[in-house]
C-alpha cells in the first residue's frame, strides 16, 4: 500500500531557527515529489518539486531533499520567520498509477 | 489574474440536495484535479482530467460526477448529499499529471 506520512503533526520554534520537516513514503517507485505550502482558509501552494532523478532542489531559503532509497525527503527551512507559519504538505506522484498520494502535514508555528 | 479559480467558496445546504462547484483554470494546463480535504485536513484526490477525458477515480461515491466542458473548466457535481461530504473541496490543475500542481482557494461545503 502506498503511503505517504508526515512526522511530526505540528511544530512551534522560535524565529530565526533552521528547521527540517519530514515527509517518508512507502513506495520508492516515484515519480517526483512536491512539498506544499498551505495557510489557514486558503489553497495549497507550491513551494519545491523533486523529480525522482534528482537528490535536492532549492528556493530561496527552502532545501528539499530527496532520498528514495530510503523513501525519505525533507524540506530545510533556514532562518525562520514568522510568516513561514502554515502547514507545509509532501505528496508523492507514482506515474504507473498516475496517482498522487498527500502527506497528512506538519503545521509549523514561528514564534516572534 | 487567478491561474486556477473555484465558485462558491462557501456552500451550506441541507442533505438531499444537488449542488455544484464550478471551476476555471487561465494557465492552459492540460490536467484539472479535484481534491476533497476533510476535517482531519487529510488531502485526498477524487478526480482528475486530461484533455477531457477521465483518468482518475479515487473510488468515490457515484452521487459525485465530474464535468467538464473544455480543457479550462472542470465542475464537481454533487447528487443528494450527505452530512458525511462536508469537506474542503479543491480544484487544481497541472501542465499534465507529473507537473506542479497549482491550487484553487477552496470550496467549503457544509451539509446540514
Amino acid at each position: 500500500k502506498q503511503e505517504v506520512t508526515q512526522i511530526p503533526a505540528a511544530l512551534s520554534v522560535p524565529e530565526g531557527e533552521n528547521l527540517v520537516l519530514n515527509c517518508s513514503f512507502t513506495d520508492s517507485a516515484i515519480y517526483n515529489l512536491q512539498w506544499f505550502r498551505q495557510d489557514p482558509g486558503k489553497g495549497l501552494t507550491s513551494l519545491l518539486l523533486i523529480q525522482s532523478s534528482q537528490r535536492e532542489q532549492t528556493s530561496g531559503r527552502l532545501n528539499a531533499s530527496l532520498d528514495k532509497s530510503s523513501g525519505r525527503s525533507t524540506l530545510y527551512i533556514a532562518a525562520s520567520q514568522p510568516g513561514d507559519s502554515a502547514t507545509y504538505l509532501c505528496a508523492v506522484f507514482y506515474s504507473s498509477a498516475s496517482k498522487i498520494i498527500f502527506g497528512s502535514g506538519t503545521r509549523l508555528s514561528i514564534r516572534p | 489574474d487567478t491561474a486556477v479559480s473555484q465558485t462558491p467558496k462557501y456552500l451550506v445546504t441541507q442533505m438531499g440536495n444537488d449542488k455544484s462547484i464550478k471551476c476555471e483554470q487561465n494557465l492552459g494546463h492540460d490536467t484539472m484535479y479535484w481534491y476533497k480535504q476533510d476535517s482531519k485536513k487529510f488531502l485526498k484526490i477524487m478526480f482528475s482530467y486530461n484533455n477531457k477525458e477521465l483518468i482518475i477515480n479515487e473510488t468515490v461515491p457515484n452521487r459525485f460526477s465530474p464535468k467538464s466542458p473544455d480543457k479550462a473548466h472542470l465542475n464537481l457535481h454533487i447528487n443528494s448529499l450527505e452530512l458525511g461530504d462536508s469537506a474542503v473541496y479543491f480544484c487544481a490543475s497541472s501542465q499534465d499529471s507529473g507537473n506542479t500542481i497549482y491550487f484553487g482557494e477552496g470550496s467549503w461545503l457544509t451539509v446540514v
